[in-house]
């Protein structure tokens, strides 16, 4: 059956350096979701993208953070100046269509030190 | 916005057992998520659902729409089962397909 896969499974970067989380969603999926999971602490939602934009993001998403597309399969997240707090487990979600069940990927494990 | 609240937060039970998790919202929304998060971390996807009833396995799902109320019951529990169960609604209500979680209820059964 057909995965999403993130990659790295587990990130360790310096406060104040960017990382570039990947993920690979299933091929015929056209919509994608980033969500992140502080260790503790429940899912929540970060960004949902369609058609090359972004159509809803959450407070989280603010400017330190961008996602993109950059070829027909990966879609990435980028968070340009890290910070403590955004150590956490990021998920990266893909479905055919917005009304039917999300494929997560089995996420990465961002550490910033 | 929804709020989803899940109960119990935690539970335990002995293998065989019949479990019931509990999930409410307050906004109307189009459709409710229920999720399995493993050990590991990593999350799977065991129904969305509109109204009714759906079945998957020892696994169902129900959902008042109402009552703003859904369940997830698992027959025959197996420690195979032990793992957090989610339920995540759209974040506006009917529309929004941007999802809001529950904090999850963690289950342990018992060989």
């Amino acid at each position: 059956e057909p995965e999403v896969t993130q990659t790295p499974s587990h990130q360790v970067t310096q406060m104040g350096q960017e990382v570039i989380l990947r993920c690979v969603p299933i091929s015929n999926h056209l919509y994608f979701y980033w969500y992140r999971q502080i260790l503790g602490q429940k899912v929540e939602f970060l960004v949902s993208f369609y058609n090359n934009e972004i159509s809803e993001k959450s407070e989280i998403f603010d400017d330190q953070f961008s996602v993109e597309r950059p070829d027909g399969s990966n879609f990435t997240l980028k968070i340009r100046s890290t910070k403590l707090e955004d150590s956490a487990m990021y998920f990266c979600a893909s479905t055919p269509f917005q009304d039917q069940p999300q494929h997560f990927g089995d996420g990465t494990r961002l550490s910033i030190l | 916005k929804n709020e989803v609240e899940q109960s119990p937060q935690n539970l335990t039970a002995q293998e065989g057992e019949f479990i019931t998790i509990n999930c409410s919202y307050s906004v109307g929304i189009s459709a409710l998520h229920w999720l399995q998060q493993h050990p590991g971390g990593g999350i799977v996807s065991l129904f969305m659902l509109s109204s009714g009833k759906k079945k998957h396995g020892r696994l169902i799902a129900t959902i008042n729409i109402q009552e703003k109320h859904s369940s997830l019951h698992i027959t025959a529990s197996h420690p195979r089962d032990s793992a957090v169960y989610i339920c995540a609604a759209p974040y506006s209500g009917a529309g929004s397909y941007q999802l809001t979680f529950g904090k999850g209820t963690k289950l342990s059964v018992i060989p």
